[in-house]
């Protein structure tokens, strides 16, 4: 099956700084979402961006499907941006998540 | 909120006991998906309906079955609980049931520990 890798495993940062959380997938997808688990273990979709650029308020996300790889921005970090973020992708109904990228945003 | 409910959101349980989870996807959604998310295996997928059917079976153990009524509700029975099931077991759901253009929406999750 496809083999997802996110990169940093582990992020802390100062509040109002900026970030950049890579996804790197094996195959071609059909199918590339990003997703926020905040503390309290809720999944929240953030984008569905199989190809291109998306914004949405201070985040935003870019996928290169010919180069197999998808990153997220956040600007201006802020203390709730904390939790976990994962890269899921999807090709032939199987769809795989990678093992997260956890943000500490500190005040 | 996602749209998706489901229920309990916590449960505790002996092992070797059986328990039954329950979704309602969001409306107008045909598809409703199954996650296990645990600490040692990450979030695996499980199991997958569209419109009644299975379409997609994933690291889903003999021990684990589900269904979709319908109503398009699902239940994810887990059965012979053992310790290693504790986990969260998350629900979500889609529109269609294609890999493409369909964003899949989570949702809280039913937080599950064997003792």
């Amino acid at each position: 099956g496809i083999q997802v890798e996110q990169s940093p495993p582990d992020l802390i940062l100062q509040e109002g700084a900026n970030s950049t959380l890579r996804c790197n997938f094996s195959d071609s997808v059909n199918n590339l979402q990003w997703f926020h688990q905040n503390p309290w273990g809720q999944l929240i979709n953030l984008f569905y961006i199989p190809s291109g650029t998306k914004q949405n308020g201070r985040l935003s996300a870019t996928t290169v499907a010919t180069e197999r790889y998808s990153l997220l921005y956040i600007s201006s970090s802020q203390t709730t941006d904390s939790g976990v973020y994962f890269c899921a992708v999807r090709n032939n109904n199987d769809m795989r998540f990678g093992a997260g990228t956890r943000l500490t945003v500190k005040p | 909120d996602s749209g998706v409910t489901q229920t309990p959101k916590h449960l505790i349980t002996a092992t070797g006991q059986r328990v039954t989870l329950r979704c309602s996807p969001r409306s107008g959604d045909l598809s409703v998906y199954w996650y296990q998310q645990s600490l040692d295996q990450g979030l695996q997928f499980l199991i997958q309906y569209y419109n009644g059917e299975e379409r997609a079976k994933g690291n889903i153990l003999e021990r684990f079955s589900a269904q979709q009524f319908p109503d398009l509700h699902s239940e994810l029975n887990l059965s012979s609980l053992e310790l290693g099931d504790s986990a969260l077991y998350f629900c979500a759901s889609s529109v269609g049931w294609s890999d493409s253009g369909n964003t899949i929406y989570f949702g809280e999750g039913s937080w599950l520990t064997v003792v």
